[in-house]
């Protein structure tokens, strides 16, 4: 069976420090890969989505950035953190393609609460 | 383009009384359909999905919805809450291609 993995599962960070939040997922290959953020009390803003290593699409402009340097590992990283990017963060996962297919659902991991100070 | 609505920022049902949880979609497509559940700090958990197969789906933990065309509506309901059923409710809506978009999301609060 499937899983995936996200660590931490809750980090406080200061304002300008940098970041790393990694998502693994096992059982499964060539998936394609998603990052979004949950602001409190909001719904799921999309971040960013691969279909592959080293193929990342982003949905929204930010201070963000993802990378996926093998086939189930994706990373969220910021070089300096804003207030702003405190909130609770979800990778996910899909059936895989050479494109992005949303008729496909979405399996999610167990998200990681950042809270900048 | 698509949109989804969540008619209901927050339902409350005692115990034991039926749950109806209201979604309206837009889409120039023949969407797919999804709820998922949120608990508290955790992720989301996909309770079923419609892809223009039949318009009555079942999904976990006795969940059903109907998808409606003509009402473009696609409104998630149980025939008995549980108190474990209290958690944050998301319906999606997909064009298949790029676009998915999350609804804002029902909080159901379940009462003893």
């Amino acid at each position: 069976s499937q899983t995936i993995h996200q660590w931490p599962a809750t980090l406080v960070q200061p304002v300008g420090s940098p970041l790393s939040l990694e998502c693994t997922v096992e059982g499964t290959s060539n998936p394609n890969l998603y990052w979004y953020r949950q602001a409190a009390g909001r719904g799921l803003q999309l971040l960013f989505y691969s279909v592959g290593i080293g193929q990342i699409s982003s949905e929204v402009p930010q201070n963000l950035s993802a990378s996926r340097p093998q086939d189930r590992q994706f990373i969220l990283s910021s070089k300096k953190l804003l207030l702003s990017d405190s909130g609770f963060y979800l990778c996910a996962w899909s059936r895989g393609g050479s494109r992005i297919s949303t008729h496909y659902e979405q399996y999610f991991g167990p998200g990681t609460r950042l809270t900048v100070t | 383009a698509q949109s989804v609505t969540q008619l209901d920022s927050h339902v409350s049902v005692s115990e034991g009384t039926p749950v109806l949880l209201r979604c309206n979609y837009s889409s120039s497509y023949s969407p797919s359909l999804f709820w998922y559940v949120q608990h508290p700090n955790k992720g989301l958990q996909l309770l079923l999905k419609y892809t223009s197969a039949a318009t009555l789906v079942k999904g976990i933990n006795g969940f059903e919805a109907e998808f409606k065309k003509s009402e473009t509506s696609f409104h998630l309901t149980k025939p008995s809450a549980h108190m474990s059923d209290a958690a944050e409710y998301f319906c999606v809506v997909s064009d298949g291609n790029n676009d998915m978009r999350f609804g804002a999301g029902t909080r159901l609060t379940v009462k003893p």
